[in-house]
């Protein structure tokens, strides 16, 4: 059974700051998605990737398939960036199912 | 494009009561999920269809829900009779192709509270 530990469970950081949240996972997977959700608010998918690194605007999210590891990174962050921010990892090929991490809660401070 | 469409966002409802909720998949998505998010158990998947087919429907707590999709732009899932332990959000996603290389597009998700 696949398991997805993110860490930390809470962050606080200063506008500005370069921010990392980590995933990591126990099983083999086809892909790793990063979501976000601000308070009350919908999900957004941010990223999906099998490999390697992806690059949208400040936000980088990066994979290693070998140490079953993922972080996401915001570089000069800002407080809008205050959300929860959800690791999931999807099972083999062909697979449909995510398995979801319990969230980062990531504040920016003006 | 509008996105997943959900309604309704917000519904308080009573015990016993019938509760339906409704999403709209984004046009030509033939994926479509259901989840339920609580602060108990985070997000889990409720029912998985694939061009309007039930694919899977494990994750469906209870004889007490249930989901249909008639079509490909329209998806309902109800709860009769609703308990106050079915409060959560509920959101639903939408992928194109198959379910295993498609980007998922979430809802705005339905908040439900039964008192």
């Amino acid at each position: 059974k696949n398991e997805v530990e993110q860490s930390p469970q809470n962050l606080t950081a200063q506008e500005g700051e370069f921010i990392t949240i980590n995933c990591s996972y126990s099983v083999g997977i086809s892909a790793l998605h990063w979501l976000q959700q601000h308070p009350g608010g919908g999900i957004v998918s941010l990223f999906m990737l099998s490999s390697g690194k992806k690059k949208h605007g400040r936000l980088i999210a990066t994979i290693n398939i070998q140490e079953k590891h993922s972080s996401l990174h915001i570089t000069a962050s800002h407080p809008r960036d205050s959300a929860v921010y959800i690791c999931a990892s999807r099972g083999g090929a062909g697979s449909y199912q995510l398995t979801f991490g319990k969230g980062t809660k990531l504040s920016v401070i003006p | 494009d509008a996105g997943v469409i959900q309604s309704p966002r917000h519904e308080v409802t009573e015990m016993g009561q019938e509760v339906t909720l409704r999403c709209k998949p984004i046009s030509g998505h033939n994926s479509l999920f259901w989840y339920r998010q609580t602060m108990m158990r985070g997000l889990e998947l409720l029912i998985y269809f694939n061009n309007n087919v039930p694919i899977d429907d494990s994750g469906m707590p209870e004889d007490r829900f249930s989901a249909k999709m008639p079509n490909a732009s329209f998806s309902t899932l109800k709860i009769q009779p609703s308990e106050p332990r079915d409060s959560a959000v509920y959101f639903c996603a939408s992928s194109i192709g198959l379910a295993s290389t498609g980007e998922l597009f979430f809802g705005e998700g339905s908040r439900l509270t039964v008192l």
